[in-house]
């Protein structure tokens, strides 16, 4: 069964640390890999998407990466940010036609000031 | 501003209602979906139309029902709302090549009693 795990469930950090999220996934065939941020009572909004060649790929002070070969994906936030606060939610599409998305249950990182 | 736009925000219903949720994109995209997000639980798919015309089943479709009206606008139905169908619902559209992310709307809360 396709499956996205990711951890930790959630995380607090202080406004300015640095924190990593991570995704396994046992999902086939692999398409690509996508990382959506989802504020409280709004939709998620895409940060990143990787191929199967791809193994980092960086939007401003998010910084993701891919090992296909142990089916894993981080998402590295740098100095974070009190707008950093939010569910980060993994996505991995499981065939070539864009319509089986698996989705992560989330990590929701809470960053104090 | 363009995107997904999702009627109602917020609904209660009674254990035996009906009700339709509406979605509408104004990008011209080919495919629309119907999510439901429970907590600890990553999005799960309902139901999805590839294109106008055309709908098919998700991962949980049970005891709902969707029509594509035109290419802008794709409703999801609950014909007899169940406690079980307390959730969010997101609404998301994309365009049918697989490089493409989703656009989400911003939510449905939906609490049956």
């Amino acid at each position: 069964k396709n499956q996205v795990e990711q951890s930790p469930q959630s995380l607090i950090i202080l406004e300015g640390k640095n924190c990593t999220l991570q995704c396994n996934y046992t999902v086939s065939p692999f398409s690509n890999l996508r990382w959506y941020k989802q504020d409280t009572g709004r939709g998620p909004v895409s940060l990143t998407i990787m191929t199967f060649s791809e193994n980092t790929k960086s939007n401003g002070r998010y910084t993701a990466t891919l090992d296909a070969d142990t089916k894993q994906s981080s998402l590295h936030i740098t100095a974070s940010q009190l707008s950093d606060s939010a569910s980060y939610i993994c996505v991995v599409t499981a065939d070539n036609y864009g319509q089986n998305f698996v989705f992560g249950p989330g990590t929701r990182l809470s960053v104090l000031p | 501003n363009a995107g997904v736009t999702q009627t109602p925000k917020f609904q209660v219903l009674k254990t035996g209602q009906s009700m339709t949720l509406q979605c509408a994109q104004d990008m011209n995209h080919n495919s629309m979906y119907w999510y439901r997000q429970d907590p600890g639980m990553g999005l799960r798919l309902i139901y999805y139309s590839a294109s106008e015309g055309t709908t098919d089943k998700g991962e949980v479709p049970n005891g709902y029902n969707v029509s594509r009206l035109n290419k802008r606008e794709f409703s999801l139905r609950l014909e007899s709302a169940a406690p079980s169908q307390t959730s969010v619902y997101f609404c998301a559209s994309s365009e049918a090549e697989y490089n493409y992310g989703y656009t989400f709307g911003s939510g449905t809360r939906l609490t049956v009693v």
